[in-house]
């Protein structure tokens, strides 16, 4: 157990809807990061937050947002849900931007 | 562009062979380096880490890796696989100064009993 919580475990859902993942990072974590995981793509960085704000973008597409609120907690906004967007999404958080990053079990998403 | 290069993305080995699993960078400059291990159906944790000091790196379950700064290399090694060590492997790079944390494509590896 990392003590990285993410809900829920499993979301199915039909194209076009908007579904919202949670994460609760580790006690005293200030970095979260978000991270979408497929077959064909690999581990994906989508964006990174720190202490509340937003500190790097990756490939986040322009349907999906975060953010991160003053309890440190993180939500990941997928919009216009695309059958491609299946996949897991792993959240992770760490103690600085430079050190190891402790992963939760991650959401699957299954867009139908 | 800032990137970290995985040249193996498939590596298959029968029980009791070596591994070394490439990991190159491109930043200058002081990085901490990390390899990640991913077993099936699990979340990503970590080997080990490199931040200083000694090049050679020991993690947990009888991986090392070597820091060598003049080659940007930071590969993973053990000795002899066991079939439980079946997983994805990815190498990361953070530099000081930035925010940017940045993961290899991975490498499978599979262990044959």
């Amino acid at each position: 157990d990392s003590g990285v919580t993410q809900t829920p475990k499993h979301l199915i859902t039909a194209t076009g809807q908007r579904v919202t993942l949670r994460c609760s990072p580790r006690s005293g974590d200030l970095s979260v990061y978000w991270y979408q995981q497929s077959l064909d793509q690999g581990l994906q960085f989508l964006i990174q937050y720190y202490n509340g704000e937003e500190r790097a973008k990756g490939n986040i597409l322009e349907r999906f947002s975060a953010q991160q609120f003053p309890d440190l907690h993180s939500e990941l906004n997928l919009s216009s849900l695309e059958l491609g967007d299946s996949a897991l999404y792993f959240c992770a958080s760490s103690a600085d931007p430079y050190n190891e990053q402790f992963f939760g079990p991650g959401t699957r998403l299954t867009v139908l | 562009a800032q990137s970290v290069s995985q040249h193996n993305h498939h590596v298959i080995l029968s029980e009791a062979a070596s591994l070394e699993l490439g990991c190159n960078y491109s930043y200058g400059g002081t990085v901490n380096l990390f390899w990640y291990v991913q077993y099936p159906g699990q979340h990503l944790q970590l080997l080990l880490k490199y931040f200083s000091g000694d090049p050679l790196v020991k993690g947990i379950k009888g991986f090392e890796a070597e820091f060598i700064k003049s080659k940007f290399s930071f590969n993973l090694r053990k000795p002899s696989v066991q079939w439980s060590d079946t997983a994805e492997y990815f190498c990361a790079v953070t530099r000081s100064g930035t925010y940017k944390y940045i993961f290899g494509t991975g490498t499978r590896l599979k262990v044959l009993a």
